[in-house]
């Protein structure tokens, strides 16, 4: 069973660091590539960043780069997201996402993990 | 970034009816936009994929159509489950982006 689950949210003072891991399992970790997406309370689906199958390839939305860092560690099965300069507006619930199209398809959410900036 | 308008906002309609939302992109995203559903407090769910696929599992009544900016997310008879929240999202550039949302409520 492909299976996603967030860690590391917490409550955390602006202009600080956190970081978000995400373990996968049931699937061919190393071989997707993986999403970061985010949702504040009541707010919309916002997409964070993604990183491809082997690393090499990072992007960012523009309101996260330059202060968070997606990386991954597939002989862990793990994916990870370092937050810097943390902002009251980064205040949101954090997913790990895998989306993929071709043959059978799948798409998957982990349960997210809560972030708050506040002081 | 590619920005996604979704309208309208809030689509109000009855059981039985034909839903029609809009996404437009601000530069073209040739065929790549997605659809997903969002009922409060569950993950989103995948309904269409490369502007007309329907992702497994999804009924008949929900179909996708466009092409370049501008694209449609079709539910051709309104089912109770169906009232939710809506989002496109493309998938051409590297870096992806959501629409804000269109939210289907009862009528």
């Amino acid at each position: 069973q492909v299976q996603l689950v967030e860690s590391g949210g917490g409550v955390v003072q602006p202009g600080r660091s956190l970081t978000l891991s995400c373990a996968a399992s049931g699937f061919t970790f190393s071989t997707y590539t993986m999403h970061w997406v985010r949702q504040a309370p009541g707010k919309g689906l916002e997409w964070v960043a993604l990183i491809s199958y082997d690393g090499s390839h990072k992007y960012y939305a523009d309101s996260v780069k330059g202060r968070f860092t997606i990386s991954r560690d597939n002989s862990k099965n793990t994916l990870y997201l370092q937050m810097n300069s943390l902002r009251a507006e980064d205040t949101a619930s954090y997913y790990c996402h895998l989306t993929v199209t071709i043959g059978a398809g799948m798409d998957v959410w982990g349960p997210g993990t809560t972030v708050t900036v506040s002081s | 970034e590619i920005v996604l308008t979704q309208s309208p906002a809030t689509l109000s309609l009855s059981l039985g009816k034909r839903a029609t939302l809009s996404c437009r992109a601000s530069q073209s995203v040739s065929s790549s936009l997605a659809w997903y559903q969002q009922k409060p407090g569950q993950a989103p769910r995948l309904l269409i994929y490369d502007t007309s696929n329907r992702a497994t599992g999804i009924p008949a009544r929900f179909s996708g159509s466009g092409s370049g900016t501008d694209f449609t997310l079709t539910i051709s008879s309104l089912e109770p489950e169906d009232f939710a929240v809506y989002y496109c999202q493309q998938r051409f550039d590297w870096v992806w982006t959501f629409g804000q949302g269109t939210k289907v409520e009862i009528k």
